[in-house]
């Protein structure tokens, strides 16, 4: 699975749009990116995938460059409870009988939303 | 839809001590999933189901047991509790063929201390 790189921590003022940005440049061509976020004390919560095209949905927009080698996730209107570690990770499609599903958390980006 | 659900929220348990830790999920996904997270550290995958009635081992399996007899229940059984067992415990689920598999959806976590 191809190695993914993100900064360590971010600001965003309330309200902003706040571009968490992730490297993958060894990303195989079946390898989807998924976005997680990990807010203190709770479980991980999924936010939106991609494999090619650009994905929209009620919590982000994913945004995938033509050549699949980085991406950014972008919350449109931040706000305070959107403070969190926020995940990139790029996997290829579980197999049957493999080992499936075995999400590998890196280190991520830790967005503050300020007031 | 109540998602994943997991009892206790909190547990404390002696050296040796035995217990089952209850996840259940009203999604009807098809796979579900057993990780820890130790302080500061990513999820490991301890075990994982992709169907009433099969079970495989994750990466750190060892000192725990799984069963899977319904679709919706996932419980995970620590025999003879360490020390080194000490962390959270989140259970998750997925519904094959969405997303490649890692659109996982996860509890709010069992934050066990083996004293």
């Amino acid at each position: 699975d191809a190695k993914t790189t993100q900064p360590p921590s971010m600001d965003c003022a309330e309200g902003r749009a706040a571009n968490l940005p992730c490297n993958h440049s060894t990303i195989s061509g079946n390898e989807y990116v998924y976005w997680y976020r990990q807010i203190h004390s709770q479980g991980p919560q999924y936010i939106i995938h991609g494999l090619k095209n650009n994905e929209t949905n009620e919590m982000a927009s994913l945004i995938i460059t033509e050549d699949r080698k980085s991406s950014t996730l972008i919350l449109p209107h931040a706000t305070l409870r959107d403070t969190a570690v926020y995940y990139c990770i790029v996997r290829a499609p579980a197999i049957y009988g493999g080992s499936q599903g075995n999400l590998i958390f890196g280190k991520g980006t830790k967005l503050s939303v300020k007031p | 839809n109540a998602g994943v659900t997991q009892t206790p929220k909190f547990r404390i348990l002696k050296i040796g001590q035995s217990m089952t830790l209850q996840c259940t999920q009203d999604m009807n996904h098809n796979y579900m999933y057993w990780y820890r997270q130790d302080p500061g550290m990513g999820l490991k995958l301890i075990y994982y189901s992709v169907g009433a009635g099969i079970t495989d081992k994750g990466e750190v399996p060892n000192g725990y047991n799984v069963s899977r007899s319904t679709t919706e229940d996932f419980p995970l059984r620590l025999e003879l509790a360490a020390p080194s067992q000490t962390s959270v415990y989140f259970c998750a689920s997925s519904l094959t063929g969405t997303g490649g598999g890692y659109e996982q959806y996860f509890g709010p976590g069992t934050r066990l201390t083996v004293t």
